[in-house]
């Protein structure tokens, strides 16, 4: 099936510092979305992005839909604590055509 | 809004039994809802495609009679593991596709908060 490279796997930062973390593919999505995972938890919605050169915020968080259709990036400002989590990237061809990243595990060092 | 909940958030069952978990679209009406089941530390494996009132679409290498799914309405799905041994133990997570016209967009997945069930 398709895949979506997410990178990097793992991150430790600094608290204060910022993040960011990116999806690619081979195959062309129309939408794009970043879910954050704690653990014990089911994922949650950070950011969708339903256009190609979008770029949209959530507070500290800036996610973009690349031009080519086959990537995104999310960004995370002065990252604190809370920050913590397992990011997830996930693209939709089309219908129930949903695939995921690996995820990107983050630490935050206060 | 797009709110999904899961019951239970977490089983303990001896082995053979068998385990219902629901998923339920809280403020929208979900004609898909999709089941993962994830390891600690690995991203989601989609198990299956449930649509509502057909039958389910099972990934390969999942036994569709071992985790047997029911999507009976447009706001429940059920997952029932049945005859459960410990290598079923795993986290467990539904999410749902909003249907057109419903609270949430119909290209973007809603996740429960998982169950987390057990196998002794």
């Amino acid at each position: 099936g398709q895949q979506l490279n997410q990178s990097p796997q793992s991150m430790f930062i600094q608290e204060g510092e910022d993040v960011s973390m990116n999806c690619t593919s081979s195959s062309i999505f129309n939408t794009w979305l970043w879910y954050k995972q704690d653990p014990g938890e089911g994922p949650v919605l950070l950011i969708a992005l339903y256009k190609a050169g979008e770029l949209t915020s959530n507070g500290r968080l800036t996610a973009q839909f690349g031009i080519t259709r086959k990537d995104s990036f999310l960004n995370i400002s002065a990252s604190i604590p809370s920050d913590v989590g397992i990011y997830f990237c996930a693209g939709q061809i089309t219908g129930n055509q949903f695939y995921f990243g690996t995820g990107t595990s983050l630490t935050v060092i206060p | 809004g797009a709110v999904v909940s899961q019951h239970p958030s977490w089983v303990i069952c001896k082995s053979g039994t068998s385990v219902k978990i629901e998923c339920r679209s809280l403020d929208f009406q979900a004609t898909t809802m999709f089941w993962y089941r994830q390891f600690p530390k690995q991203s989601l494996m989609l198990m299956a495609t449930s649509n509502e009132g057909s039958k389910a679409t099972y990934e390969q290498g999942v036994e569709k009679d071992k985790f047997l799914i029911n999507h009976a309405s447009l706001t429940l799905s059920t997952l029932t593991v049945t005859s459960a041994h410990p290598e079923d133990s795993s986290f467990y997570i539904c999410s749902a596709r909003p249907a057109a016209g419903t609270s949430g967009r119909t290209d973007t997945q809603y996740f429960g908060p998982g169950t987390r069930l057990t196998v002794l």
